[in-house]
């Protein structure tokens, strides 16, 4: 059975703290990897991961996939109140299908 | 980006009444989800609403209990039916351009609570 698993659960950091947080997949047909951050309802997109070993950078974030290890990080370096959110990995397979994981709660105390 | 609306936001409904979400999209997308996310849970997949024929149910979705519709290309309704408590959660409306997995976009999600 297809599934996704992040780690830790929930993180509670002070600003200016770097944090990863952790994705692992089972999943057949693998296609991409996306991150999304959950604040109040809707998921914004943060990055897709396609290839092994290449890291992709936005600001303070970045993320890397490992497809030899199933598995990709984010990270957050220099933590902001504005950080604390909902952090989902999600797995795309053919067919638009989506698999996410159940979230890293994150929240990034003054 | 596609701007997606949702309505409602929330509500507050009693066990065995049904409520319908509606979903509006800014332009004409080509794919059309609807998603769950129950409290403490990550986002479950219940069905691609197909425009102009019956929608697709993932397992454990059938359409009696989650009847959807999608008269067009920037339209659905996800109904939920007869509800429970256990029906109490976040439904959200996705649509996905062709091409990357990058152009899924959210609704901002309607919070249900069935007492």
């Amino acid at each position: 059975e297809d599934k996704v698993v992040q780690s830790p659960l929930s993180l509670v950091v002070h600003e200016g703290d770097t944090v990863t947080l952790n994705c692992s997949y089972e999943v057949t047909n693998f296609r991409s990897l996306l991150w999304y951050k959950q604040e109040k309802k809707a998921p914004t997109f943060l990055f897709m991961l396609t290839s092994s070993g290449i890291e992709k950078k936005s600001g303070r974030l970045s993320s890397i996939l490992d497809k030899k290890e199933l598995s990709s990080i984010l990270n957050i370096t220099a933590t902001q109140t504005g950080d604390s959110a909902i952090y989902l990995c999600a797995v795309e397979r053919p067919g638009n299908q989506f698999y996410f994981g159940t979230g890293t709660s994150l929240t990034v105390i003054p | 980006s596609a701007v997606i609306s949702q309505k409602p936001s929330r509500d507050i409904c009693q066990r065995g009444t049904s409520l319908t979400i509606q979903c509006q999209v800014d332009s004409q997308v080509t794919m059309m989800f609807w998603y769950r996310q129950q409290p403490g849970q990550s986002l479950t997949l219940i069905a691609t609403a197909n425009q102009g024929s019956e929608a697709t149910y993932e397992s454990g979705f059938v359409i009696d209990k989650f009847p959807i519709s999608r008269p067009n290309l920037t339209f659905s309704t996800l109904t939920v039916s007869n509800m429970s408590p256990e029906d109490s959660s976040i439904y959200l409306c996705s649509t996905k351009e062709a091409g990357g997995a990058e152009t899924q976009y959210f609704g901002p999600g309607t919070r249900l609570l069935v007492l």
